[in-house]
């Protein structure tokens, strides 16, 4: 998991609630993904940053949001416009430059679960 | 669309014996492709990768890949099999649309049991 923490690792949230999952890295990297992982479908990716104070949606963005506002974090908030959000959600991030071979390393996980 | 494809959902070996995990993608140009492995409740690690040269990667805890470009497939190998290597392993392609988002598009995953 290298220089990637996730927090909290697992998260309970009720319905209709807003929740914040971190992330924070010491890798001095630039880029930054969120992935969220459901039992059998892979990964998907959320949102993405490449550099501080800019990101993207990736391909499942509705119902969450993120803010980048310094370069070791990159915080997600599910919001209660997630319909379906319990799932397992992954933070990466990769090395500085924006080229297609770098590696992205990952953080521990965080399960979030709706009750 | 770029795709990568796992075709087992889970694979049994014995210990001792050579494994393989299967991988299949689809992109356009020259792939970068990954390896992952998951344990449970945790991240992904990274195994190792395929950008450009020997078709043969060797990666972490003995596991190598082999990148076949006529057949589209990286799978993935290990010589000898050990019951610690039981987990959820993942095959990835570097989305490499016009963006450049650094993007990984995952297979589904192959959970690889080893018995004693």
């Amino acid at each position: 998991d290298g220089g990637i923490t996730q927090s909290p690792k697992y998260l309970f949230r009720k319905e209709g609630q807003n929740v914040t999952l971190s992330c924070e890295q010491n890798l001095n990297h630039d880029a930054m993904y969120w992935y969220r992982q459901d039992p059998g479908q892979g990964l998907r990716l959320i949102y993405y940053s490449q550099i501080v104070n800019d990101f993207q949606k990736g391909d499942i963005a509705e119902g969450y949001s993120v803010s980048r506002e310094k370069k070791e974090s990159f915080p997600l908030t599910v919001t209660s416009a997630q319909k379906n959000p319990t799932a397992f959600y992954l933070c990466a991030s990769a090395p500085p430059g924006r080229k297609s071979t770098d590696t992205q390393y990952f953080g521990p996980g965080t399960r979030l679960t709706v009750l | 669309a770029q795709s990568v494809a796992q075709p087992e959902d889970q694979v049994n070996v014995a210990e001792g014996n050579p494994l393989t995990v299967k991988c299949t993608y689809s992109v356009s140009g020259n792939p970068y492709l990954f390896w992952y492995v998951q344990y449970p409740n945790r991240g992904l690690q990274f195994l190792l990768k395929y950008i450009t040269g020997d078709n043969l990667v060797k990666g972490s805890y003995g596991f190598e890949a082999e990148f076949n470009k006529s057949q589209t497939s990286f799978h993935l190998k290990k010589p000898s099999a050990l019951v610690s290597d039981s987990a959820l392993y993942f095959c990835a392609v570097r989305d490499k649309g016009s963006s450049n988002t650094g993007k990984l598009i995952f297979g589904q995953g192959t959970t690889l049991q080893v018995k004693p």
